[in-house]
Protein backbone atom coordinates (compact mmCIF):
# COMPACT_ATOMS: atom_id res chain seq x y z
CA UNK A 1 0.00 0.00 0.00
CA UNK A 2 1.73 3.36 -1.46
CA UNK A 3 0.87 6.25 0.46
CA UNK A 4 3.28 8.30 -1.50
CA UNK A 5 2.68 8.22 -5.33
CA UNK A 6 4.68 10.14 -8.06
CA UNK A 7 2.57 8.76 -11.15
CA UNK A 8 5.04 10.07 -13.57
CA UNK A 9 8.10 7.89 -13.58
CA UNK A 10 9.72 10.37 -15.81
CA UNK A 11 9.52 13.80 -17.29
CA UNK A 12 11.29 15.17 -20.48
CA UNK A 13 11.19 19.64 -20.96
CA UNK A 14 13.13 21.83 -22.86
CA UNK A 15 15.82 24.06 -21.07
CA UNK A 16 14.19 27.26 -20.11
CA UNK A 17 10.70 26.10 -19.34
CA UNK A 18 8.87 24.77 -16.60
CA UNK A 19 9.45 21.28 -15.45
CA UNK A 20 6.28 20.36 -13.18
CA UNK A 21 6.46 17.66 -10.78
CA UNK A 22 3.49 15.88 -9.10
CA UNK A 23 3.06 13.86 -5.81
CA UNK A 24 -0.41 12.37 -4.44
CA UNK A 25 -1.24 10.82 -0.81
CA UNK A 26 -3.55 9.01 0.88
CA UNK A 27 -2.58 9.35 4.31
CA UNK A 28 -4.19 12.31 5.92
CA UNK A 29 -1.74 12.69 8.80
CA UNK A 30 0.66 13.84 6.75
CA UNK A 31 1.59 17.34 7.71
CA UNK A 32 5.11 17.89 6.77
CA UNK A 33 6.23 17.53 2.96
CA UNK A 34 9.83 17.73 0.92
CA UNK A 35 11.11 17.06 -2.34
CA UNK A 36 14.73 15.48 -3.03
CA UNK A 37 17.08 15.56 -6.03
CA UNK A 38 19.53 12.63 -6.35
CA UNK A 39 21.87 12.41 -9.26
CA UNK A 40 23.21 9.03 -9.86
CA UNK A 41 25.98 7.28 -7.33
CA UNK A 42 25.09 10.15 -4.90
CA UNK A 43 23.00 10.49 -2.04
CA UNK A 44 19.36 12.75 -2.32
CA UNK A 45 19.80 15.93 -1.47
CA UNK A 46 17.02 18.11 0.27
CA UNK A 47 15.34 20.82 -1.98
CA UNK A 48 12.57 22.23 -0.13
CA UNK A 49 10.05 21.52 1.81
CA UNK A 50 6.38 22.87 3.06
CA UNK A 51 4.16 22.43 6.11
CA UNK A 52 0.42 21.41 5.96
CA UNK A 53 -0.25 25.10 7.44
CA UNK A 54 1.50 26.37 4.05
CA UNK A 55 -0.10 25.82 0.50
CA UNK A 56 3.00 27.46 -1.32
CA UNK A 57 6.65 27.42 -0.54
CA UNK A 58 9.27 29.34 -2.72
CA UNK A 59 12.79 29.00 -2.91
CA UNK A 60 14.67 30.84 -5.87
CA UNK A 61 13.54 28.85 -9.12
CA UNK A 62 11.49 26.03 -7.14
CA UNK A 63 8.51 26.67 -5.92
CA UNK A 64 6.20 23.73 -3.93
CA UNK A 65 2.60 23.41 -3.77
CA UNK A 66 0.59 22.16 -1.35
CA UNK A 67 -3.47 21.17 -2.22
CA UNK A 68 -4.62 19.56 1.41
CA UNK A 69 -8.19 18.80 -0.02
CA UNK A 70 -6.97 17.02 -2.89
CA UNK A 71 -3.98 15.39 -1.22
CA UNK A 72 -1.80 16.30 -4.03
CA UNK A 73 1.38 18.34 -4.21
CA UNK A 74 3.77 19.53 -6.84
CA UNK A 75 6.96 21.08 -7.09
CA UNK A 76 7.74 23.48 -9.85
CA UNK A 77 11.40 24.66 -11.44
CA UNK A 78 11.36 27.57 -13.29
CA UNK A 79 13.25 27.81 -15.18
CA UNK A 80 14.68 24.50 -16.05
CA UNK A 81 18.60 23.67 -16.26
CA UNK A 82 20.58 21.16 -17.68
CA UNK A 83 21.81 20.78 -14.18
CA UNK A 84 18.24 20.00 -12.69
CA UNK A 85 18.60 16.36 -15.22
CA UNK A 86 17.85 14.05 -12.32
CA UNK A 87 15.09 11.77 -10.29
CA UNK A 88 13.32 13.64 -7.81
CA UNK A 89 11.26 12.07 -4.69
CA UNK A 90 8.55 13.41 -2.83
CA UNK A 91 8.47 12.53 0.76
CA UNK A 92 5.92 12.77 3.66
CA UNK A 93 6.13 12.88 7.28
CA UNK A 94 3.64 12.61 9.83
CA UNK A 95 2.66 15.18 12.44
CA UNK A 96 4.88 14.50 15.66
CA UNK A 97 6.91 12.02 13.49
CA UNK A 98 10.00 11.21 12.44
CA UNK A 99 9.64 9.39 9.47
CA UNK A 100 9.67 9.89 5.89
CA UNK A 101 7.86 7.94 3.75
CA UNK A 102 8.89 8.53 0.21
CA UNK A 103 7.48 8.02 -3.48
CA UNK A 104 8.89 6.04 -6.39
CA UNK A 105 10.52 9.30 -7.56
CA UNK A 106 10.74 11.04 -11.06
CA UNK A 107 13.29 11.42 -13.52
CA UNK A 108 13.83 14.89 -14.94
CA UNK A 109 15.63 15.05 -18.36
CA UNK A 110 16.63 19.00 -18.91
CA UNK A 111 17.54 19.18 -22.57
CA UNK A 112 19.58 21.80 -24.00
CA UNK B 1 27.20 19.24 3.17
CA UNK B 2 26.09 17.48 6.36
CA UNK B 3 29.00 15.51 7.67
CA UNK B 4 27.86 11.71 6.48
CA UNK B 5 30.08 8.97 5.97
CA UNK B 6 28.75 5.36 4.95
CA UNK B 7 31.28 2.94 4.92
CA UNK B 8 32.40 1.06 2.81
CA UNK B 9 30.59 2.89 -0.82
CA UNK B 10 30.61 -0.88 -2.05
CA UNK B 11 30.38 -4.47 -1.19
CA UNK B 12 29.97 -7.73 -2.81
CA UNK B 13 29.31 -10.92 -0.65
CA UNK B 14 27.85 -14.24 -1.19
CA UNK B 15 24.65 -15.63 0.48
CA UNK B 16 24.56 -16.68 3.99
CA UNK B 17 27.65 -14.17 5.22
CA UNK B 18 26.86 -11.37 7.70
CA UNK B 19 27.57 -7.98 6.32
CA UNK B 20 27.97 -4.90 8.52
CA UNK B 21 27.10 -1.10 7.14
CA UNK B 22 28.97 1.89 8.65
CA UNK B 23 27.12 5.06 9.26
CA UNK B 24 29.12 8.04 10.78
CA UNK B 25 27.99 11.79 11.90
CA UNK B 26 29.79 14.76 12.75
CA UNK B 27 26.72 16.68 12.92
CA UNK B 28 25.48 15.54 16.46
CA UNK B 29 21.90 14.65 15.17
CA UNK B 30 20.13 12.98 17.42
CA UNK B 31 18.23 11.02 14.60
CA UNK B 32 20.23 8.76 12.01
CA UNK B 33 18.06 6.21 9.36
CA UNK B 34 19.07 3.46 7.35
CA UNK B 35 16.86 3.38 4.08
CA UNK B 36 17.20 0.98 1.53
CA UNK B 37 16.70 2.19 -2.39
CA UNK B 38 15.11 0.01 -5.07
CA UNK B 39 13.68 0.53 -8.30
CA UNK B 40 9.93 1.36 -8.16
CA UNK B 41 10.17 1.83 -4.72
CA UNK B 42 11.74 4.78 -4.29
CA UNK B 43 13.42 4.71 -0.69
CA UNK B 44 11.96 2.32 2.05
CA UNK B 45 12.85 2.78 5.77
CA UNK B 46 14.49 -0.25 7.00
CA UNK B 47 15.47 1.23 10.89
CA UNK B 48 16.08 4.28 12.47
CA UNK B 49 17.29 5.69 16.18
CA UNK B 50 16.06 8.32 17.82
CA UNK B 51 19.20 8.43 20.54
CA UNK B 52 22.46 6.47 21.70
CA UNK B 53 21.30 2.81 22.35
CA UNK B 54 17.11 3.73 21.47
CA UNK B 55 16.21 2.14 18.04
CA UNK B 56 12.68 1.03 16.04
CA UNK B 57 11.37 -0.90 13.05
CA UNK B 58 11.10 1.00 9.89
CA UNK B 59 8.84 -0.34 6.90
CA UNK B 60 11.44 -3.04 5.70
CA UNK B 61 13.08 -4.62 8.89
CA UNK B 62 13.39 -8.19 8.68
CA UNK B 63 16.50 -9.58 8.12
CA UNK B 64 18.36 -6.53 9.49
CA UNK B 65 19.21 -5.39 12.76
CA UNK B 66 21.17 -1.82 14.04
CA UNK B 67 23.11 -0.89 16.69
CA UNK B 68 24.05 3.04 18.14
CA UNK B 69 26.42 2.54 21.00
CA UNK B 70 27.59 6.26 20.28
CA UNK B 71 25.55 9.62 19.32
CA UNK B 72 28.18 9.65 15.73
CA UNK B 73 27.68 5.79 15.08
CA UNK B 74 24.82 4.05 13.22
CA UNK B 75 25.20 0.30 12.21
CA UNK B 76 23.40 -1.65 10.16
CA UNK B 77 23.99 -5.81 9.82
CA UNK B 78 22.45 -8.34 8.10
CA UNK B 79 23.20 -11.43 9.89
CA UNK B 80 22.76 -13.85 7.01
CA UNK B 81 22.98 -12.07 3.81
CA UNK B 82 20.28 -13.07 1.07
CA UNK B 83 20.15 -12.28 -2.71
CA UNK B 84 16.90 -9.62 -2.32
CA UNK B 85 19.10 -8.31 -0.06
CA UNK B 86 21.04 -6.44 -3.23
CA UNK B 87 20.48 -2.81 -3.00
CA UNK B 88 21.68 0.68 -2.73
CA UNK B 89 21.79 1.54 1.35
CA UNK B 90 21.72 5.07 2.35
CA UNK B 91 22.05 6.38 5.58
CA UNK B 92 20.40 9.34 7.17
CA UNK B 93 20.48 12.01 10.30
CA UNK B 94 18.17 14.57 11.10
CA UNK B 95 18.07 16.97 14.11
CA UNK B 96 15.93 17.32 16.71
CA UNK B 97 11.99 18.47 15.89
CA UNK B 98 12.26 20.96 19.07
CA UNK B 99 12.00 23.79 16.88
CA UNK B 100 9.60 22.02 14.51
CA UNK B 101 10.32 19.90 11.06
CA UNK B 102 13.30 19.22 10.36
CA UNK B 103 14.54 17.34 7.12
CA UNK B 104 16.69 14.50 6.71
CA UNK B 105 19.78 14.69 5.02
CA UNK B 106 21.74 11.70 3.37
CA UNK B 107 24.93 10.43 2.82
CA UNK B 108 26.44 8.80 -0.58
CA UNK B 109 25.38 5.05 -0.22
CA UNK B 110 26.48 1.79 -0.08
CA UNK B 111 26.44 -0.48 -3.24
CA UNK B 112 25.84 -4.21 -1.46
CA UNK B 113 25.49 -7.03 -4.39
CA UNK B 114 24.75 -10.14 -2.79
CA UNK B 115 25.81 -13.15 -4.88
Amino acid sequence: DQQVKQNSPSLSVQEGRISILNCDYTNSMFDYFLWYKKYPAEGPTFLISISSIKDKNEDGRFTVFLNKSAKHLSLHIVPSQPGDSAVYFCAAEKAAGNKLTFGGGTRVLVKP
Amino acid sequence: DAGITQSPRHKVTETGTPVTLRCHQTENHRYMYWYRQDPGHGLRLIHYSYGVKDTDKGEVSDGYSVSRSKTEDFLLTLESATSSQTSVYFCAIASSRVFGNQPQHFGDGTRLSIL
